[in-house]
């Protein structure tokens, strides 16, 4: 079963308009971590954003924020003011346990495209 | 955030020959690395995930004879495709954890691997 679902393949959003791409994610593990990456064409993998299973409160980092709803299993990214560098590839990950020595699973990815 | 460095970042080979992928952690001690591939236009899936000074945990499907992985120090892991093949053709990318990477793991910039 997929762990981590990302249902839009591509998306197109206004410069300087905000834009939410979609996570799902799926796991009986009640401590367990939350992830987004950038990867743009250049292939690197670009780390955005990190919400945990028990933080209280919505994280965010400058432009992103991540829309965590816990009951609804979904970790949607939000990213405010997009830019034209922010055309990319977008991965949504989780890891199961907080041990950073434990394995991230990836979503399909979105692919995000901002128009001038 | 932590650097990881990979060499080479292209590599062009015959069918038939081996090519060694080295993935270093620059300043902090990776105690556990992983090994992605990723084919054009999908997502990143795990191979093995390795941890220093033992041998690497291999995904399933993904051929341990055909895939060596070496962890021989807390900088440094290879990953050797031998007797490539242009299936093998990809983007092969690593990420380490370790003390200073407890939220996330730390990718390195990819390897190109064409193989003719």
């Amino acid at each position: 079963a997929q762990k981590i679902t990302q249902t839009q393949p591509g998306m197109f959003v206004q410069e300087k308009e905000a834009v939410t791409l979609d996570c799902t994610y799926d796991t009986s593990d009640p401590s367990y971590g939350l992830f987004w990456y950038k990867q743009p064409s250049s292939g690197e993998m670009i780390f955005l954003i990190y919400q945990g299973s028990y933080d209280q409160q919505n994280a965010t980092e400058g432009r992103y924020s991540l829309n965590f709803q816990k009951a609804r299993k979904s970790a949607n990214l939000v990213i405010s003011a997009s830019q034209l560098g922010d055309s990319a590839m977008y991965f949504c990950a989780m890891r199961e346990g907080h041990n950073a020595g434990n394995m991230l699973t990836f979503g399909g990815g979105t692919r995000l495209m901002v128009k001038p | 955030g932590a650097v990881v460095s990979q060499h080479p970042s292209r590599v062009i080979c015959k069918s038939g020959t081996s090519v060694k992928i080295e993935c270093r952690s620059l300043d902090f001690q990776a105690t556990t690395m992983f090994w992605y591939r990723q084919f054009p236009k999908q997502s990143l899936m795990l191979m093995a995930t390795s941890n220093e000074g033992s041998k690497a945990t291999y995904e399933q499907g993904v051929e341990k004879d055909k895939f060596l992985i070496n962890h021989a120090s807390l900088t440094l892991s290879t990953l050797t495709v031998t007797s490539a093949h242009p299936e093998d053709s990809s983007f092969y990318i690593c990420s380490a954890s370790g003390e200073s990477g407890r939220k996330t793991q730390y990718f390195g910039p990819g390897t190109r691997l064409l193989v003719l």
